[in-house]
């Protein structure tokens, strides 16, 4: 079967850095995604790899190493605004057409 | 340009009741996924549907069904209301579907549909 592993829960300070890992369990793959999700809204895409490395847009950065099943989203410059739920999903490909296997999140709490 | 849409915002039943769903893609997206997010948890995928056939199902009972019409517009019917099936129902939207292609799925604010 395939699942993700990621912490439930992190806290940082307004300003810091903060990264959150996720390991992967799957018998095939094409690609980590990353969502957002604040209290009561919906999920927001945030980035994709399909390829090993680093992937940059604006404060948000997400790596992936394929050959270790891992990837990472560091969030840089934290606000107050990031306080969310953040997930990573792999997709499914047990003869689906493209929808996501997403782990249990990691709720953020960013502190003044 | 106007996201997913989807109605109900909240729902009240009881046990052994029926509901209905809807949900409103992007303009120009013909994928639509169901995802039950129960509290604390991932989404948890239910169906797939583009060009109107089911594409992909999830780990659910019979008792969930769903259809796409013409419009690429889509209901999410659930029979026989169980207390567990208390949960944010959220749907999403892509412009086509298929496992190699990163079509980023766009999703709405979901219903939360409440068992009592």
């Amino acid at each position: 079967g395939q699942s993700l592993e990621q912490p439930s829960e992190v806290t940082a300070v307004e300003g810091a850095i903060v990264q959150i890992n996720c390991t992967y369990q799957t018998s095939g793959f094409y690609g980590l995604s990353w969502y957002q999700q604040h209290d009561g809204g919906a999920p927001t895409f945030l980035s994709y790899n399909a390829l090993d490395g680093l992937e940059e847009t604006g404060r948000f950065s997400s790596f992936l190493s394929r050959s270790d099943s891992y990837g990472y989203l560091l969030l840089q410059e934290l606000q107050m605004k990031d306080s969310a739920s953040y997930f990573c999903a792999v997709r499914d490909i047990r003869g689906s057409q493209g929808n996501l296997i997403f782990g249990k999140g990691t709720k953020l709490s960013v502190k003044p | 340009d106007a996201g997913v849409t989807q109605s109900p915002t909240h729902l009240i039943k009881t046990r052994g009741q029926q509901v209905t769903l809807r949900c409103s893609p992007i303009s120009g997206h013909k994928s639509v996924s169901w995802y039950q997010q129960v509290l604390g948890q991932g989404p948890q995928f239910i169906f797939q549907y583009y060009e109107k056939e089911e594409r992909g199902r999830g780990n659910f009972p019979d008792r969930f069904s769903a259809r796409q019409f013409p419009n690429y517009s889509s209901e999410l019917n659930v029979n026989a209301l169980l207390l567990g099936d208390s949960a944010l129902y959220l749907c999403a939207s892509s412009q086509r579907a298929g496992t190699l292609s990163n079509q980023p799925q766009h999703f709405g604010d979901g219903t939360r549909l409440s068992i009592l």
